[in-house]
Formats: structure tokens, sequence, C-alpha cells
């Protein structure tokens, strides 16, 4: 079963650029989320999709950040325009999506973003 | 409101010694428990899970993690390292949303 892909694998714009990264989770998996993940902690929730709907956006700075599941299987997530501070790695993850609290994500290798 | 405190953030050990990797967490619901492995340049690796029944959980690499509800931690374990196991480990909780902890970075030296 193939995991959950990532793309770029890497990528380095200067301030107030545009950039975005595409993922696409395991086949069959209704949810979806992605991660930032800050050199020296942990991952914290961005966003997360049921099918093709947002279920939880509450920690995405929508000033700048902005993501989309139009057909309920990949997914986008841009910055627009970015700073310094979004220097990180994007965490994509996917799971079942029927499982409640006892769903176990799974993780793509992300996308590490450096901002000059 | 979930929060994970994984209390050292880097841990040295030789190679074949035992490890305990710290980690405790408050909430005011009932969590399930997990403990991810993110190893240099890849994405996280569940490594095992707590979600019911006995309270000690097992890896197949030889990892265990105990819940402890009186004390509120999910310490993992392995009683001999190997180099390979030199990588990032952090331990979730989940209530609503995964919170993880800030990471304890192994480091297994020859």
């Amino acid at each position: 079963e193939a995991g959950v892909a990532q793309s770029p694998r890497y990528k380095i714009i200067e301030k107030r650029q545009s950039v975005a990264f595409w993922c696409n989770p395991i086949s069959g998996h209704a949810t979806l989320y992605w991660y930032q993940q800050i050199l020296g902690q942990g991952p914290k929730l961005l966003i997360q999709f049921q099918n093709n709907g947002v279920v939880d956006d509450s920690q995405l700075p929508k000033d700048r950040f902005s993501a989309e599941r139009l057909k309920g299987v990949d997914s986008t997530l841009k910055i627009q325009p970015a700073k310094l501070e979004d220097s990180a790695v994007y965490l994509c993850a996917s799971s079942l999506g029927d499982r409640g609290r006892e769903e176990t994500q799974y993780f793509g290798p992300g996308t590490r973003l450096l901002v000059l | 409101a979930q929060s994970v405190t994984q209390l050292d953030s880097q841990v040295p050990v030789f190679e074949e010694a035992p490890v305990e990797l710290r980690c405790n967490y408050s909430s005011s619901v009932s969590v399930y428990l997990f403990w991810y492995v993110q190893y240099p340049n890849q994405g996280l690796q569940l490594l095992l899970k707590y979600l019911s029944g006995s309270t000690l959980v097992e890896s197949i690499n030889g990892f265990e993690a105990e819940f402890n509800k009186s004390q509120t931690s999910f310490h993992l374990r392995k009683p001999s390292v190997h180099i390979s196991d030199t990588a990032e480990y952090f331990c979730a909780v989940k209530g609503g949303k995964l919170i993880f902890g800030q990471g304890t970075e192994l480091s297994v030296k020859p």
C-alpha cells in the first residue's frame, strides 16, 4: 500500500513570495491533515479535512495560508505572502475517517520550507 | 484542552544500554496516547499506541510504553538500544485533535 505522498520535498523562497505544497493521501482515506513543524517543536495542526469539507482550521493563519481539497482526494496548501517565521516542515497526514478518536494518522515525508 | 510535556529534549545513550523517554500529559477528558518516531529527513511513523485495555503496549522493534493514569504518564522504554534507534521521538495525546510534545532526540553512540 502506497503511503502519503508530498511534493516538493524542499523549497527555498524569499519573503513575500508565494508557495504551494501538494499532498496525496493513502487511497481510501477520507480524512486529511496539514501540520506545521517548526524546528525543535512538535507538529501543530493547521487544518483538517473530512472528504472535501473543513473540520478544523482554527490554527490556520487565514490571512496568508489557504488550503483546499476540491475532489476529496489530494490537497494543496498555499502560503501567500510568505514570512520568515513560516520556515518549517509542512507535514501531510491521512486517516480512514471512520473511527473517531481511535483514528491512526499516517504521515508523509514532509516539505521543508526555508524563507529567506 | 490537552497538553503534552516531554521531559527531556535530548537523551544520549550508548549502544545496548537501556533507555527511557519520559512523557507526561494533562487532559480534562479521557485520551488516547501515541508515540511517533521521526528519522532524519523523514516523516513521522507510528511506533505504538494506547487506546484501551492493557496499560502496557509494545512495538515490533522492542519498544514498550506503559500508560499510568494516576501519574498521567506514558513513558517509552527499550531494554537495549541500537544505533539505528537514533531519531526524534514524539509523544502525542488525542482527546479531540492530536497534540504533540516537543520531541526527544535519542542519540545512540557506539
